[in-house]
């Protein structure tokens, strides 16, 4: 079946803009993740979604960063106001449920601020 | 503090040499284990994971990975590595819940 898909696949922005990051989870997968990726670093996470419940935004670095997910499926990390040291690959993950299980992880979409 | 260290950032070796990438962890509860493998452009993929049982865990492409309690290691092995292997390599820790740590990765590099 289908994975985890990212749109775009890359992002040139200019400083100060807006951006909208999009993520379509495996269908059925009730947990997604966001996470950031930047150069020789590990995965910072960022935000969580489980069903219905409240996400789990602690990881979100300032208040720039947003996320959505509506219906339980589809996700959108909006970045406002964007800074050169937002330019990074962010990833999106989904899981079948909470817990100790794998994530399955969508290509990335790479942000470049200039 | 919970916390996911791979000690080697880069690590090369000739095609057909035996592989082990390092991974140490502290978690204070029962942890849950992952390797996964990025390779340039493309999203995470999971090579193996150990949740109990038998501490040899066997994965995909031929890796194998041993949980040592004693050593709160958690190291990935490959006998024979072939040229698309070369890639960045991921351990990762989670728990009961859904947070999960991820180590800052190594990048392997196989000569021909």
């Amino acid at each position: 079946g289908a994975g985890v898909s990212q749109s775009p696949s890359n992002k040139v922005t200019e400083k100060g803009k807006d951006v909208e990051l999009r993520c379509d989870p495996i269908s059925g997968h009730t947990a997604l993740y966001w996470y950031r990726q930047s150069l020789g670093q590990g995965l910072e996470f960022l935000i969580y979604f489980q069903g219905n419940s409240a996400p789990d935004k602690s990881g979100l670095p300032s208040d720039r960063f947003s996320a959505e997910r509506t219906g339980g499926s589809v996700s959108t990390l909006t970045i406002q106001r964007t800074q050169q040291e937002d330019s990074a690959v962010y990833l999106c993950a989904s899981s079948p449920k909470t817990g100790p299980y794998e994530q399955y992880f969508g290509p990335g979409t790479r942000l470049t601020v200039t | 503090a919970q916390s996911v260290t791979q000690p080697d950032i880069h690590i090369t070796v000739s095609e057909g040499a035996s592989l082990e990438l390092r991974c140490n962890y502290s978690y204070g509860a029962t942890p849950y284990l992952f390797w996964y493998v990025q390779s340039p452009g493309q999203g995470l993929q999971l090579l193996l994971k150990y949740f109990s049982g038998d501490t040899l865990v066997q994965g995909i492409k031929g890796f194998e990975a041993e949980f040592k309690r004693s050593q709160s290691s958690f190291n990935l092995r490959k006998p024979s590595v072939h040229w698309s292997d070369a890639a960045e390599y991921f351990c990762a820790v989670g728990g009961g819940t859904y947070k999960y740590i991820f180590g800052t990765g190594t990048r392997l590099k196989v000569l021909a």
